[in-house]
């Protein structure tokens, strides 16, 4: 099977400007979990959809949002964009929504806001 | 908020080396799962070992095995004969079961010398 896949891999963008990030996960799997990873705060779970729900969400403002497919594809996305957003953004899969699931992360997104 | 401590934020170690990295975490729950993943540079995270809480037996995948206990809240991870391609950032993830998530740890980067 094909791995979890997102896209972009690298954006650059400008502070108040917004932004989409798209993760395909690996066939099958219909838990889709977003997380940011930065140097100093290491990874922050976002949120996580299951089968087109979201089911949890992490302590992040409004500005970050997120949706999910009927094929499970799931989009991410950050209006007015802070400095502070800039990080890497990792979505990870698996198959169920139990915990004791492995998650299947894929490369990220590195997203630098200036 | 359910919390998760690593105390080591960076180790090095020689080839060939024995290697434990600690992790203590909070729970009120008694059944869950504990995971490390493995964050290799500029590659995408990958399981390294699961524990199941109601074990007793430590879990042991290869070179990696795991020294749990539970009444402590404490998840080591140890590495035999460390390999110059463990040299990756670890991460403990116990679950958040308060808020049914995963939840991660700040990472130990762990450097394996030749």
């Amino acid at each position: 099977k094909a791995g979890v896949t997102q896209t972009p891999r690298y954006l650059i963008k400008t502070r108040g400007q917004q932004v989409t990030l798209s993760c395909s996960p690996i066939s099958g799997h219909r838990s889709v979990s977003w997380y940011q990873q930065t140097p100093g705060q290491g990874l922050q779970f976002l949120f996580e959809y299951f089968s087109e729900t979201q089911r949890n969400k992490g302590n992040f403002p409004g500005r970050f949002s997120g949706r999910q497919f009927s094929n499970s594809r799931s989009e991410m996305n950050v209006s007015t964009l802070e400095l502070g957003d800039s990080a890497l953004y990792l979505c990870a899969s698996r198959e169920g929504q139990r915990l004791y699931n492995e998650q299947f992360f894929g490369p990220g997104t590195r997203l630098t806001v200036l | 908020a359910q919390t998760v401590t690593q105390s080591q934020p960076e180790m090095s170690v020689q080839e060939a080396e024995t290697v434990t990295l600690s992790c203590t975490y909070d729970t009120s729950e008694n059944n869950y799962y504990l995971f490390w993943y493995k964050q290799p540079p500029s590659r995408q995270m990958i399981l390294v070992i699961r524990q199941e809480a109601y074990k007793q037996q430590n879990a042991t995948e290869n070179r990696f095995s795991v020294n749990f206990q539970k009444a402590a809240k404490s998840f080591s991870l140890k590495i035999s004969d460390s390999q110059l391609g463990d040299t990756a950032m670890y991460f403990c993830a116990p679950p958040d079961s308060r808020d049914d998530k995963i939840i991660f740890g700040k990472g130990t980067r762990l450097h394996i010398l030749p």
